[in-house]
């Protein structure tokens, strides 16, 4: 496809489990970026990928919390142990280049009961 | 730590009016400046990218213009219309370092246009 795709779009979990959210950027591009938007509190930055490496996972709210991307291309976002407070959309986002304009899919839902 | 903030929080017009939504920050050395739109469910639509040496971009009915010094963007609509309803989020690149890859956004404006 032509634009960055996430699955799935929706993820419904029992506290304690874990997920794993997946994130397929826009070919070519090399910087891969996840944000979580949760309510009430607008969209936050979680982690920045060029190609395969992690420089910035400054966002990353809890250890709980990690992501991988591999041949540089796709990602995935897991988080362990989730809990109630992890319910939010988590958007992913591609560039060509980390001062490009980014591109965003689509989002999945995540709810934690 | 840059901050952005976005006002009106929520607005709505009748169709076909003019209208201004606001974007402040406060860090001035800032890469450039976008506006997103995001339907509900759905996830973000870049509308205009403004660079920091710029001062304003246009695409068809909408105009964004960006004061640096100052701290601000504003996102003009002209001619609202019903498909125009969307939330509209305003979000800042830092251009200190090697930063200048995070995007720090506002909470967003919910625009109601009515028919």
């Amino acid at each position: 496809g032509a634009g960055v795709s996430q699955s799935p779009s929706n993820k419904v979990t029992e506290k304690g489990k874990d997920v794993e959210l997946r994130c397929d950027p826009i070919s070519g591009h090399t910087a891969l970026y996840w944000y979580r938007q949760s309510l009430g509190q607008g969209l936050e930055f979680l982690i920045y990928f060029q190609g395969n490496s992690a420089p910035d996972k400054s966002g990353l709210p809890s250890d709980r919390f990690s992501a991988e991307r591999t041949g540089g291309s796709v990602s995935t976002l897991t988080i362990q142990r989730t809990q109630q407070e992890d319910s939010a959309v988590y958007l992913c986002a591609s560039s060509f280049g980390p001062s490009n304009e980014q591109f965003f899919g689509p989002g999945t839902r995540l709810t934690v009961l | 730590k840059q901050e952005v903030t976005q006002i009106p929080a929520a607005l709505s017009v009748p169709e076909g009016e003019n209208l201004v939504l606001n974007c402040s920050f406060t860090d001035s050395a800032i890469y450039n400046l976008q506006w997103f739109r995001q339907d509900p469910g759905k996830g973000l639509t870049s509308l205009l990218l403004i660079q920091s040496s710029q001062r304003e971009q246009t695409s068809g009915r909408l105009n964004a213009s960006l004061d640096k010094s100052s701290g601000r963007s504003t996102l003009y609509i002209a001619a609202s219309q019903p498909g125009d309803s969307a939330t509209y989020l305003c979000a800042v690149r830092v251009g200190r370092g090697g930063s200048n890859y995070k995007l720090t956004f506002g909470k967003g404006t919910l625009l109601t246009v009515n028919p």
